[in-house]
């Protein structure tokens, strides 16, 4: 188990650049989320893959944003035209279909700043 | 739509002393109810998790919550803490039915630990 990893775990850019974020879950786990948080406040949900199926999506996903799961394994999620209240760290989380599928395992972040 | 109320945005305690973290939840039914903590730098780490059973529920790192439906609360509860408990920490709920097979969590806004030495 070498946990979730997330690239970049920072990312600057400005206004109006796409940016384009990875997540590696857990090797087993077929369940993979996005979340998003803001400073002073806890995760919010964005998004949710089962295998390589977007099966969910928060209305806070406006249509600058886009995940995919190409075969079930890695995920990206891409920004386009960035806004400052795109600030914020992205957090991906997965858990698997052993254990209990509440259990999310959360990997460090990508940190955006959006200047 | 479910919700999770930590009514408390930061708290200091001395290195040694007991520690409380108040976690008030809103839902219909009981909730999958858990607590999570994020060290500066640091991924959202699980202490526990409460499903159902026995009201009182052990956790890693000394940490223990005691659900109470009466009162919707679900508080984190440490006897002595250390200076490395220091950290935000977060309630969280899900709900038990999920018609997408998703378990996404709400989490509320955190509780910031500081510990004095």
């Amino acid at each position: 188990d070498t946990g979730v990893s997330q690239d970049p775990r920072h990312k600057i850019t400005k206004r109006g650049q796409n940016v384009t974020f990875r997540c590696d879950p857990i090797s087993e786990h077929n369940r993979l989320y996005w979340y998003r948080q803001t400073l002073g406040q806890g995760p919010e949900f964005l998004t949710y893959f089962q295998n390589e199926a977007q099966l969910e999506k928060s209305r806070l996903l406006s249509d600058r944003f886009s995940a995919e799961r190409p075969k079930g394994s890695f995920s990206t999620l891409e920004i386009q035209r960035t806004e400052q209240g795109d600030s914020a760290m992205y957090l991906c989380a997965s858990s698997g279909v052993r254990g209990n599928p509440f259990t999310l395992h959360f990997g460090n972040g990508t940190r955006l700043t959006v200047t | 739509a479910q919700s999770v109320t930590q009514p408390d945005i930061h708290i200091t305690v001395s290195e040694g002393a007991s520690l409380e973290l108040r976690c008030n939840y809103s839902y219909g039914a009981t909730p999958y109810l858990f607590w999570y903590v994020q060290s500066p730098g640091q991924g959202l780490q699980l202490l526990l998790k409460y499903f159902s059973g026995d009201t009182l529920v052990q956790g890693i790192k000394g940490f223990e919550a005691e659900f109470k439906r009466s009162q919707s609360s679900f508080n984190l509860r440490k006897p002595s803490v250390h200076w490395s408990d220091a950290a935000e920490y977060f309630c969280v709920s899900s709900m038990r039915d999920s018609g997408a097979g998703s378990y996404q969590l709400t989490f509320g806004k955190g509780t910031k630990l500081s510990v004095i030495p």
